[in-house]
């Protein structure tokens, strides 16, 4: 059971565009999500976190908006960038076990940026 | 410079064999993750410990173990019964709740 999706394997955008990946989720004890970006044989690097009493949180190109009713969250890159091509991972935090809080990742999109 | 640790980079492995794999971190995480990526599958958790001396199972645990007898140190042991163990592995720490995690290098296992 895929408590967070990402339901897109890829996108492609000219660069200078608006780059926007979408992720859902199906657990309401999740109260911390985060985006991380991926190259091949390296760990993910961080890139920006959003709580679940925002909706929004913007760190120079990078916005993201979370819809709670909606389960949704987005993440914006603006202008989007070749070096930008990555993979994107959507992650968000909550209740595993007992009192332990859990990172469960979605399967990621692979974001190309076009010159 | 304070960071997370996994060694090594590369590492094959017989059929049948048990092997280890290391992760340590000098930033003082009280969390710490193993996660498995294979292609198209994203990240999945295979164990994770908020404490020293205790650790939970995640969403893959068949076939692996753990132990967290340091706060520095969560190391993985990808056992035979593991069915399809060769993957990349990725370690990761967070100091607390709603904070980021910090991964490391990644593993490569390739099991002969």
């Amino acid at each position: 059971d895929q408590q967070v999706k990402q339901n897109s394997p890829s996108l492609s955008v000219q660069e200078g565009r608006i780059s926007i990946l979408n992720c859902d989720y199906t657990n309401s004890m999740f109260d911390y999500f985060l985006w991380y970006k991926k190259y091949p044989a390296e760990g993910p690097t961080f890139l920006i976190s959003i709580s679940s009493i925002k909706d929004k949180n913007e760190d120079g190109r990078f916005t993201v908006f979370l819809n709670k009713s909606a389960k949704h969250l987005s993440l914006h890159i603006v202008p989007s960038q070749p070096g930008d091509s990555a993979v994107y991972f959507c992650a968000a935090e909550g209740l595993g076990g007992g009192s332990n809080y859990k990172l469960t990742f979605g399967k990621g999109t692979l974001l190309t940026v076009n010159p | 410079d304070g960071g997370i640790t996994q060694s090594p980079k590369y590492l094959f492995r017989k059929e049948g064999q048990n092997v280890t794999l290391s992760c340590e971190q000098n930033l003082n995480h009280d969390a710490m993750y193993w996660y498995r990526q294979d292609p198209g599958q994203g990240l999945r958790l295979i164990y994770y410990s908020q404490i020293v001396n205790d650790f939970q199972k995640g969403d893959i645990a068949e076939g692996y173990s753990v132990s967290r007898e340091k706060k520095e140190s969560f190391p993985l042991t990808v056992t035979s019964a593991q069915k399809n163990p060769t993957a990349f592995y990725l370690c990761a720490s967070t100091l607390a709740w709603g904070t980021e995690a910090f991964f490391g290098q990644g593993t490569r296992l390739t099991v002969v």
